[in-house]
Formats: structure tokens, sequence, C-alpha cells
């Protein structure tokens, strides 16, 4: 019972190298986002998909791009990487957000850009 | 904008006592609100969920309550253990937003043996 898998764990990039971060569950959710957490701060979502095929931007999109082209995956692109995207990254999944479903998440990733 | 809140940012209690955490939020025009434990170097899971039409719920030793009214929530945690220290986040989803959850900055607790 897999439920949200992220890969990698761990990544260090330069400044300007791209990179994906992959997300993947198998609960068959409808609704999947991707948020970054930051010390002292709360979670903050930076896109989510309530459905294949459509995605749309959260509180913080600039510098990301997502797709989702299953069910499945909804894997996060971080174009150039800059260290203010130094972050641990989380993707969460539920069944359906409007339905009041609790939100399931990977262990994270944790980026460090130099 | 809602805000969410959480007083304080760390805790630590010794072994056994009963604890209250506390949530509070600008906007009481939610949709729901969870309550969320985050081990180090883990991801969250998901404690309880109160819709906005009730009162309180309750899983084993912890009990969720709302109060929309004040925008105030309470985790509370009867007869607490070393296990229990983590983390602790609420979240509210707002259907303004389409049900995106706002965040608290989390309460670490930490239950001495």
């Amino acid at each position: 019972n897999a439920g949200v898998t992220q890969t990698p764990k761990f990544q260090v990039l330069k400044t300007g190298q791209s990179m994906t971060l992959q997300c993947a569950q198998d609960m068959n959710h409808e609704y999947m986002s991707w948020y970054r957490q930051d010390p002292g701060m709360g979670l903050r979502l930076i896109h989510y998909s309530v459905g294949a095929g459509i995605t749309d931007q959260g509180e913080v999109p600039n510098g990301y791009n997502v797709s989702r082209s299953t069910t499945e995956d909804f894997p996060l692109r971080l174009l150039s990487a800059a260290p203010s995207q130094t972050s641990v990254y989380f993707c969460a999944s539920s069944y359906f957000a409007g339905v009041g479903q609790p939100q399931h998440f990977g262990d994270g990733t944790r980026l460090s850009i130099l | 904008k809602q805000e969410v809140t959480q007083i304080p940012a760390a805790l630590s209690v010794p072994e056994g006592e009963n604890l209250v955490l506390n949530c509070s939020f600008t906007d009481s025009a939610i949709y729901n609100l969870q309550w969320f434990r985050q081990d180090p170097g883990k991801g969250l899971t998901s404690l309880l969920l109160i819709q906005s039409s009730q009162r309180e719920q309750t899983s084993g030793r912890l009990n969720a309550s709302l109060d929309k009214s004040s925008g105030r929530s309470t985790l509370y945690i009867a007869a607490s253990q070393p296990g229990d220290s983590a983390t602790y986040l609420c979240a509210v989803s707002e259907m303004d937003s389409n049900y995106q959850l706002i965040w608290g900055a989390g309460t670490k607790l930490i239950i001495k043996p």
C-alpha cells in the first residue's frame, strides 16, 4: 500500500539548473497538490490539480511548472533553480477537494539550491 | 485574506498530562478544518477533520473542537505519551478559494518521559 510516493528524497542543485520532482499516488485520487514548507512558516500551495489534464496555480507558483497527464502522476518542474527555492517540497492527494476528504502526504523532497 | 495562527510555537510537558493545542483563523467562512501531525523528516498525517457544520471530532485520545464564530479550534490530547512528540499543524479549507488549504506554522510538542 504505497500511498503517495515522492522522488528523490534529497537533491542538491546549482543555481540555474532545472529538475523535476516526481509524485505518484496509487489511490485513484482526483485532487493532487504541491506545497513547499519553510522554517517557521506554514505550508504554502504551489500548484494543484483537480483531475487529469487540469492544473491551476496556488499561492506561490512562480518558478515552477506542473502537468497532469494521468490520474496517478503529478510532477513539479523547477525551470531555473534559485537559492530562494531551497525548501522541503510535499506532494499531497485526496479523493476530491470539495467533499472534505483528508489529504494524504508523501514524505517530502528536501531540496538545496547552491 | 485568511490567516491561520498556532500559539505556542513549541510546548514541552511531562508524560501523562492532558494538553490543549490552539489554532485560530481570521475568516469564519471555512469549509472544514484539519489537524495534522508531522514527525521529523516525514510527511504529514491527517489526524482529524471537522466539517464547518460540526463542533468536534474524536479519535482515540484526540479530540478536536471547532468554534467558527470565534475563529478557534483546539486539539485536546489526553494522557500524553512520549510517542505523541511531533509537530502539530492545523489547516482550514475555504470554498471561495477552490478548497485550498491555508496552514498554520505548527506547534512543536515534546512529551518528557
